[in-house]
C-alpha cells in the first residue's frame, strides 16, 4: 500500500523559534498534500492543500505567514510553523493523494503525525 | 454547513461482541467516506473507503455501509477483540475532507 512518512515525528522547541516538518509519499507521487491539526481529544482540521509547484490553499482562520507551506516536489511537501508559540503545540498531520488516482477516488494516505510541543 | 457527526462519542463493549459505530452527514453530494482507526498518540489507518456510487465495503470483520439519502454510514466490526480498542474517524471527501470527532471504542476482555 502506498505509504507516507513525516519527520520529526517529535519535536519540543523554545518559543519564537521555527519549526520545519516534513511529509512524503514514499512509494508514489503526490500533487496535492494536505495539512491538518489536531488537539487534544479533538478531530482532526484540515489546515491547508498543498499543490506541487504552485501555493498552499488555506483553509479560513490558518495565517498562512505563520504556517508556511512548500510543496517544491511530487514527494515532498513541508510545514514550517514560524515563531512558534505555545499554543500552537499540536499534532501535525499530513495526508496525499495519488496522482495516479482519477476522478472522485480521492483515497488519501495519511503520516503518522508530527507531536509539536512548544515551551 | 457541511459537517459530519459521531455518536456516540465513547463506546466500551466486551470482547466477542459486535461493534456499531454511526457517522452522519449533513450534504448528502459526496465523493466518499472513509473510516480510519487513530491509536492514542499515533495518526490515522485506513480502514475501508466508500465511493460516493457504492453502499458498501467489506474487509475482514469490518463492513462500512454507505446510505447517501439519510445523510447516514455505519461501521460494523464483528466478534470485538481488546486489539479493536482504538478512536474511529468517519471522514466525508466534499472536495477536502471533513472529520467527524470519532467514536472511542473499548473492548474489554
Amino acid at each position: 500500500g502506498a505509504v507516507v512518512s513525516q519527520h520529526p515525528s517529535r519535536v519540543i522547541c523554545k518559543s519564537g523559534t521555527s519549526v520545519k516538518i516534513e511529509c512524503r509519499s514514499l512509494d508514489f507521487q503526490a500533487t496535492t498534500m494536505f495539512w491538518y491539526r489536531q488537539f487534544p481529544k479533538q478531530s482532526l482540521m484540515l489546515m491547508a492543500t498543498s499543490n506541487e509547484g504552485s501555493k498552499a490553499t488555506y483553509e479560513q482562520g490558518v495565517e498562512k505567514d505563520k504556517f508556511l507551506i512548500n510543496h517544491a516536489s511530487l514527494t515532498l511537501s513541508t510545514l514550517t510553523v514560524t515563531s512558534a508559540h505555545p499554543e500552537d503545540s499540536s499534532f501535525y498531520i499530513c495526508s496525499a493523494r495519488d496522482s495516479r488516482t482519477s476522478g472522485s477516488s480521492n483515497e488519501q494516505f495519511f503520516g503518522p503525525g508530527t507531536r509539536l510541543t512548544v515551551l | 454547513k457541511q459537517e459530519v457527526t459521531q455518536i456516540p462519542a465513547a463506546l466500551s463493549v466486551p470482547e466477542g461482541e459486535n461493534l456499531v459505530l454511526n457517522c452522519s452527514f449533513t450534504d448528502s453530494a459526496i465523493y466518499n467516506l472513509q473510516w480510519f482507526r487513530q491509536d492514542p498518540g499515533k495518526g490515522l489507518t485506513s480502514l475501508l473507503l466508500i465511493q460516493s456510487s457504492q453502499r458498501e465495503q467489506t474487509s475482514g470483520r469490518l463492513n462500512a455501509s454507505l446510505d447517501k439519502s439519510s445523510g447516514r454510514s455505519t461501521l460494523y466490526i464483528a466478534a470485538s477483540q481488546p486489539g479493536d480498542s482504538a478512536t474511529y474517524l468517519c471522514a466525508v471527501y466534499w472536495g477536502k475532507f471533513q472529520f467527524g470527532a470519532g467514536t472511542q471504542v473499548v473492548v474489554t476482555p
